[in-house]
């Protein structure tokens, strides 16, 4: 499985973009990157995924270059719900999967 | 549609007792994982079922720690003589499809006192 590295923390102001970065230097040619959201008291939420590029849905974008050794995930204009934890997953699914201690997002009002 | 379900929500029990945690995933979903979420950190994967069997049970920290899935569906988690150091929120999910999308339950707060 292909490590991840994130930040441990990041505060924002309420109406800012966050991008947060993962790095995973060891991704194999099959794997996906995943993004989970986790409120406390609460389960992982699935937020988005991608192989390559550019991927967009309602909740976020994901950015990733030509190497795929990095992703960044992109909130636009985040709120305070948005504050909660945010994982990235490399791997091909069907697998042992390691979260990781995930990217704190404290939003600031 | 409904989501994974997990029960009890909460359990306290003493330790060396016997507790058995519940998990009913999304109908149709073949893969069922467990996972372990202690404070502070992410979830640590524990086992995780492609249908009936046990596709990986690596992460099972010892054989006090045995799940279940009989039907290919409701799975449960049986950790036996409970110790302090069990107490976390055991989280499961399910997902249908290859790639990494999980769904997950709300989790039950397993204390041992």
């Amino acid at each position: 499985l292909a490590k991840t590295t994130q930040p441990i923390s990041m505060d924002s102001y309420e109406g800012q973009e966050v991008n947060i970065t993962c790095s995973h230097n060891n991704i194999a040619t099959n794997d996906y990157i995943t993004w989970y959201q986790q409120f406390p008291s609460q389960g992982p939420r699935f937020i988005i995924q991608g192989y390559k590029t550019k991927v967009t849905n309602e909740v976020a974008s994901l950015f990733i270059p030509a190497d795929r050794k990095s992703s960044t995930l992109s909130l636009p204009r985040v709120s305070l719900s948005d504050t909660a934890v945010y994982y990235c997953l490399v791997g091909e699914g069907y697998q042992k999967v390691t979260f990781g201690t995930g990217t704190k997002l404290q939003v600031i009002p | 549609g409904a989501g994974v379900s997990q029960t009890p929500s909460n359990k306290v029990t003493e330790k060396g007792k016997y507790v058995e945690l519940r998990c009913d995933p999304i109908s149709g979903h073949t893969a069922l994982y467990w996972y372990r979420q202690s404070l502070g950190q992410g979830p640590e994967f524990l086992i995780y079922f492609q249908g009936t069997g046990a596709a990986d049970d690596s992460g099972l920290p010892n054989d006090r720690f045995f799940a279940v899935r009989p039907e290919g569906s409701v799975s449960t988690l049986k950790i036996q003589r409970t110790e302090r150091g069990d107490s976390a929120v055991y989280l499961c999910a399910s997902s249908e499809g290859k790639l990494l999308t999980q769904y997950f339950g709300p989790g039950t707060r397993l204390t041992v006192l």
